[in-house]
């Protein structure tokens, strides 16, 4: 198994509702990450997990809360967000955060999410 | 800031020729890049890597150049093939200082016509 699943892919919500993106890989990688990305925009770096900690957080409004279950899922928890959070989310994974690494990162599909 | 820039949004190339994508960045400290590749409705997918002790790395069509002194990486695709449209994004780290963060471009479109 050489992917990381996205759940869902698409995501309408209300800016009072409460939803959660999932992100799932068995590939054993030990680094995950969750990168927002807007339309003709690079992908931004939100969150790293490393070994299921917490390792970086790029300053992200605590509207988004993330949560790492265990090595294989990475969870994103929505809440109380903006139609300017409006975004693709995309999951990502690594065999360490540490570099080099000749593979870089394995992305998910992405979860295309909309806030109205 | 735009650390990473990709200053062409879209290429057009025919089938068979090369394709040549460029990537600039500001910030010296970066020692690590990547090119992704991303199709529509899909994750970026990586292509290939390079550190800067290299200038130039090679894996089969795909041929990625450094040229430090210049601050300036490309991408070689040779020969292009119409599966190959799609949107390079270049990515950049400062691995060594021990931040392990990529920075990324805006993205070329490439588009190989048949």
């Amino acid at each position: 198994d050489t992917e990381v699943t996205q759940t869902p892919k698409h995501l309408v919500m209300g800016m009072t509702n409460k939803k959660s993106l999932k992100c799932e890989q068995h590939m054993g990688h030990r680094a995950m990450y969750w990168y927002k990305q807007k339309a003709k925009k690079p992908p931004e770096l939100m969150f790293v997990y490393s070994y299921e900690k917490l390792s970086i957080n790029e300053s992200v409004p605590s509207r988004f809360s993330p949560e790492c279950p265990n090595s294989s899922l990475l969870n994103l928890h929505l809440h109380a967000l903006q139609p300017e959070d409006s975004a693709l989310y995309l999951c990502a994974s690594s065999q360490e955060q540490a570099f080099p690494t000749n593979y870089g990162y394995t992305f998910g599909s992405g979860t295309r999410l909309t806030v109205v | 800031d735009q650390q990473v820039k990709q200053n062409s949004p879209s290429l057009s190339v025919q089938e068979g020729r090369i394709s040549i994508l460029n990537c600039d960045y500001t910030n010296s400290m970066f020692d690590y890049f990547l090119w992704y590749k991303k199709y529509p409705a899909e994750g970026p997918t990586f292509l290939i890597s390079i550190s800067s002790i290299k200038d130039k790395n090679e894996d089969g069509r795909f041929t990625v150049f450094l040229n430090k002194s210049a601050k300036h990486l490309s991408l070689h695709i040779v020969p292009s093939q119409p599966g190959d449209s799609a949107v390079y994004f270049c990515a950049a780290s400062a691995a060594a200082s021990g931040t392990y963060k990529y920075i990324f471009g805006t993205g070329t479109r490439l588009k190989v016509l048949a």
